[in-house]
């Protein structure tokens, strides 16, 4: 199956401060996900994006589908920002494949 | 409906009691998903359905789970004679099928067995 990394497993920053999570995939993919699972657990959506640059607010992200990673930018950090970023790839309608997750926590 | 929604929340049963979960999709999405996540982890497959049909369910851990869609949209998974590893969130997610392969999550079934 399709293997994904993601880097760093673990950031600290300070709030304000700007920061950029990686995820490598091994094989091409038609759907790529990024979520954010907040300290209660919820899985919230952050960005669909097989391919291309993508911006919500404080947030983006950019996957280059030809070299098999994609890259979330989280700027001006604020503490809410808090909890496990999750990275998943999958190859159509079937099953997304997590990646083991970065955990963020952002101090005040 | 305006979300996924999934039932119990939470839910506490002896080893080797049967449970099942309920999910309601997002109305009209055609393809339906199971993970299940373990602490400190990322979700899982399990299975999925394409309305009734179930193409792959080979993330389902043993002959103990099963998981239907009689009528193509609300689905169950069910858990025959628990075991304490089975503990564990179980994620639904929805996707259009058509339109879009993006998958939207519920808040997820809490299952602990003591």
């Amino acid at each position: 199956g399709i293997q994904v990394e993601q880097s760093p497993p673990d950031l600290i920053l300070q709030e304000g401060a700007n920061s950029t999570l990686r995820c490598n995939f091994s094989d091409s993919v038609n759907n790529l996900q990024w979520f954010h699972q907040n300290p209660w657990g919820q899985l919230i959506n952050l960005f669909y994006i097989p391919s291309g640059t993508k911006q919500n607010g404080r947030l983006s992200a950019t996957t280059v589908a030809t070299e098999r990673y994609s890259l979330l930018y989280i700027s001006s950090s604020q503490t809410t920002d808090s909890g496990v970023y999750f990275c998943a790839v999958g190859g159509g309608w079937g099953k997304l494949q997590f990646g083991a997750g970065t955990q963020v926590v952002v101090t005040p | 409906g305006a979300g996924v929604s999934q039932s119990p929340r939470y839910k506490v049963t002896k080893r080797g009691q049967d449970v099942t979960l309920r999910c309601d999709p997002i109305s009209s999405h055609a393809t339906l998903y199971w993970y299940q996540q373990a602490l400190g982890q990322g979700p899982e497959f399990l299975t999925y359905f394409n309305y009734e049909a179930q193409p792959d369910k080979s993330g389902l851990p043993s002959d103990r789970f099963s998981a239907e869609r009689p009528e193509g949209s609300i689905s169950t998974l069910t858990i025959q004679r628990t075991e304490q590893r089975d503990s564990a969130m179980y994620r639904c997610a929805s996707s259009p099928g058509r339109t879009s392969y993006e998958q939207y999550f519920g808040p997820g079934t809490r299952l602990t067995v003591t």
